[in-house]
């Protein structure tokens, strides 16, 4: 298994541009989830899907849209990037946010993300 | 916000010496779980100890969660060069979310 797998892993945006950020899992994870991770701030949560074509919001969903389609995917589009965007970005995903061995997160490698 | 807090946020030791981490956290939890992330990677999960557990070990490491004070510690023994990494705690809480909330994290530097 390839685990949770992002892309791209550095990218540059200038102010106002849109990009999408890619995020897909081979383990048949239902819950899917997207965290920024800014310096002495630990990670935030932006987004989650507790499955396909269920979303809600997090802590910080301002500026950000996700969509699921399927299980696997889970990508992060920003709609107008701006400087307070710049940051780590992680995908996660794990079987379920309730099941019985409790709610094991698996992270991506990261997305570096920096606003211009 | 839920998210927990650790303690210190920076830790430096020896090789062979233990590490002590402190995470408190402000709600009633199902569990809370440690994590660790190695420089410029994610974060990889460690151990996950539930609200009716006080101790847990695994390797060399040691969690203990005290529900009455909403803390919690990972004790790394014997330390490693290899261990240097960040160490965050991440609770889940009673609320009905199904959402981990993460701590601002611990540093920890083990000098070979």
């Amino acid at each position: 298994n390839a685990g949770v797998t992002q892309t791209p892993k550095f990218q540059v945006l200038k102010t106002g541009q849109s990009m999408t950020l890619q995020c897909a899992q081979d383990m048949n994870h239902e819950y899917m989830s997207w965290y920024r991770q800014d310096p002495g701030m630990g990670l935030r949560l932006i987004h989650y899907s507790v499955g396909a074509g269920i979303t809600d919001q997090g802590e910080v969903p301002n500026g950000y849209n996700v969509s699921r389609s399927t299980t696997e995917d889970f990508p992060l589009r920003l709609l107008s990037a701006a400087p307070s965007q710049t940051s780590v970005y992680f995908c996660a995903s794990s079987y379920s946010p309730r099941d019985n061995s409790g709610n094991t997160i698996y992270f991506g490698e990261g997305s570096w993300l920096t606003v211009v | 916000s839920q998210q927990g807090e650790e303690d210190p946020q920076a830790l430096s030791i020896q090789e062979g010496e233990n590490a002590t981490m402190n995470c408190s956290y402000k709600t009633s939890i199902n569990n809370l779980q440690w994590y660790r992330q190695n420089s410029g990677r994610g974060l990889v999960h460690l151990i996950l100890i539930r609200s009716n557990e006080r101790e847990k070990h695994s390797g060399r490491l040691r969690v203990t969660l005290d529900t009455s004070k909403k803390s919690s510690s990972l004790l790394i023994t014997a330390s490693r060069a290899a261990d240097t990494a960040s160490y965050f705690c991440a609770t889940d809480p009673q609320t009905g979310a199904n959402n981990l909330f993460f701590g601002t994290g611990t540093r920890l530097t083990v000098i070979p």
